[in-house]
């Protein structure tokens, strides 16, 4: 079954204290993006990677830190998390060949709470 | 000015009605359009996507597009309840390179669909 799976679904944390949230695509996507999401803000892109060690900024870079050492994987590392970074993330990956195949495909989330 | 701007809702329409959903986005160069459902907690899923001016049906739904007027909509014939849900329209930038991963999202506008 084709998917995007993200772990862990639901996170605690203390200010401070690093974690990571780990993404994996089974469907050979170049792209892969990492959203987090705010009541009235949307989807906003934290990184995205465009290929195995390629990666760039999105809208809300500052707290986080991302890597793409495999084409599947794409984690999400909080060095020193704070609590404005609780929030629900996504992971997603899509093809990104053409402007026709662009069609995102997301993991289930996973809720963050900074204490 | 956010990129890709939605019409903020909620939006409540009653059971059979027409739900009309409108996004306007401010990179003239955008080359694709996608619409969004996402149920309360769970992820995004790609309802329909559009990339050339006018009309795109697919079943209840009907995607427009105009790029003249950086205008993108999603009609929903004869509405049901379990239509309600959020709305996210996104918008794929100037093609080219590396933007094929960068979608931007709109706010969302919350849809509910009353018996």
């Amino acid at each position: 079954e084709a998917q995007v799976t993200q772990n862990p679904r639901y996170l605690i944390t203390v200010t401070g204290k690093k974690l990571t949230v780990t993404c994996s695509q089974n469907m050979n996507h170049e792209y892969m993006s990492w959203y987090r999401q705010d009541p009235g803000l949307g989807l906003r892109q934290i990184y995205y990677s465009m290929n195995v060690e390629v990666t760039d900024k999105g809208d809300v870079p500052e707290g986080y830190k991302v890597s793409r050492k495999e084409k599947r994987n794409f984690p999400l590392i909080l060095e020193s998390p704070s609590p404005n970074q609780t929030s629900l993330y996504f992971c997603a990956s899509s093809f990104g060949q053409g402007y026709r195949n662009t069609e995102a495909f997301f993991g289930q989330g996973t809720r963050l709470t900074v204490v | 000015q956010k990129e890709v701007e939605q019409n903020s809702g909620p939006l409540s329409v009653p059971e059979g009605a027409i739900a009309s959903l409108n996004c306007t986005y401010s990179d003239r160069g955008s080359q694709s359009f996608f619409w969004y459902r996402q149920y309360s907690g769970k992820s995004p899923e790609l309802i329909m996507f559009i990339y050339s001016n006018g009309d795109k049906e697919d079943g209840r739904f009907t995607a427009q597009l105009n790029k003249a007027s950086q205008y993108v909509s999603l009609l929903i014939r004869d509405s049901q309840p379990s239509d309600s849900a959020t709305y996210l329209c996104a918008a794929l930038p100037t093609a080219g390179g590396t933007s094929y991963g960068k979608l931007t999202f709109g706010q969302g506008t919350i849809l509910t669909v009353h018996p």
